[in-house]
C-alpha cells in the first residue's frame, strides 16, 4: 500500500541555521513528489515538485529538494531558516498509478531567535 | 492571483445535521478535490472529481458524503448526517492537469467543521 512518512512532528531550528526536513515514501510504481507548506490559518501551498531531470529541484522561498530513488527519499533542506519559515510542511506523493494525492503527517517548524 | 475559495471558514453544527461545504476552484481548472485533516493528523484524501463525475474516492468518503458541481464556479461538498468524527479542517483543491501529469494542487484555506 502506498504511505507517505515524514519521520519528524517538530523540529526547532534557530534563525538563520540550517534546515533538513526528511520525507521517505513506499510503493513500487513512478512517484511525482511535492512539498507543500501551511502557514497558520492558511491554505497549503506548493513549495517544489519532482517529476522527472535533475533530483535536486529548487522551489520559492529558497528552499529545494532532492530525490533519492535508493533510498525513496526526498528530503526538504533550506541553507539558512529565517523567521518566517515557522510553519507546517507537508510532503506529498501522486504514483503514476493514480490522481490522488497522498500526504505525511507533516512537520512543524518553530523558528527561534 | 488566482486562488480556491472555501465557505464558511468555520462552521459548527450538531450530530445528526446535514452540511455543506462550498469551494469555488480556480476559472480554467478541470479537476477538483476534497481533502479533510483531522486536528493533529494528516492531510487525507476524499475525493477526486472530473468531467462532471467523481474520479475516484477513497475508504472515508462513504454514502454519508457527496459532492456535486451544480453550476459553473461552485463545488460543494456535502455530508448528510454528521457524525462527531467527522470533525476535521476540509481543504478544497483544484488543478489544471491531473497529478502525475504534472498537476498542481492549488488548495483553499480550509473550511473547519465541528460536529457537537
Amino acid at each position: 500500500a502506498q504511505s507517505v512518512t515524514q519521520p519528524d512532528i517538530h523540529i526547532t531550528v534557530s534563525e538563520g541555521a540550517s534546515l533538513e526536513l526528511r520525507c521517505n515514501y513506499s510503493y513500487g510504481a513512478t512517484p511525482y513528489l511535492f512539498w507543500y507548506v501551511q502557514s497558520p490559518g492558511q491554505g497549503l501551498q506548493l513549495l517544489l515538485k519532482y517529476f522527472s531531470g535533475d533530483t535536486l529541484v529548487q522551489g520559492i522561498k529558497g528552499f529545494e529538494a532532492e530525490f533519492k530513488r535508493s533510498q525513496s527519499s526526498f528530503n526538504l533542506r533550506k541553507p539558512s531558516v529565517h523567521w518566517s519559515d515557522a510553519a507546517e510542511y507537508f510532503c506529498a506523493v501522486v504514483w503514476d498509478t493514480g490522481n490522488q494525492f497522498y500526504f505525511g503527517t507533516g512537520t512543524s517548524l518553530t523558528v527561534i531567535p | 492571483e488566482p486562488e480556491v475559495t472555501q465557505t464558511p471558514s468555520h462552521q459548527v453544527t450538531q450530530m445528526g445535521q446535514e452540511v455543506i461545504l462550498r469551494c469555488v476552484p480556480i476559472s480554467n481548472h478541470l479537476y477538483f478535490y476534497w481533502y479533510r485533516q483531522i486536528l493533529g493528523q494528516k492531510v487525507e484524501f476524499l475525493v477526486s472529481f472530473y468531467n462532471n463525475e467523481i474520479s475516484e474516492k477513497s475508504e472515508i468518503f462513504d454514502d454519508q458524503f457527496s459532492v456535486e458541481r451544480p453550476d459553473g464556479s461552485n463545488f460543494t461538498l456535502k455530508i448528510r448526517s454528521t457524525k462527531l468524527e467527522d470533525s476535521a479542517m476540509y481543504f478544497c483543491a483544484s488543478s489544471e492537469e491531473q497529478g502525475y501529469v504534472g498537476g498542481e494542487l492549488f488548495f483553499g484555506e480550509g473550511s473547519r467543521l465541528t460536529v457537537l
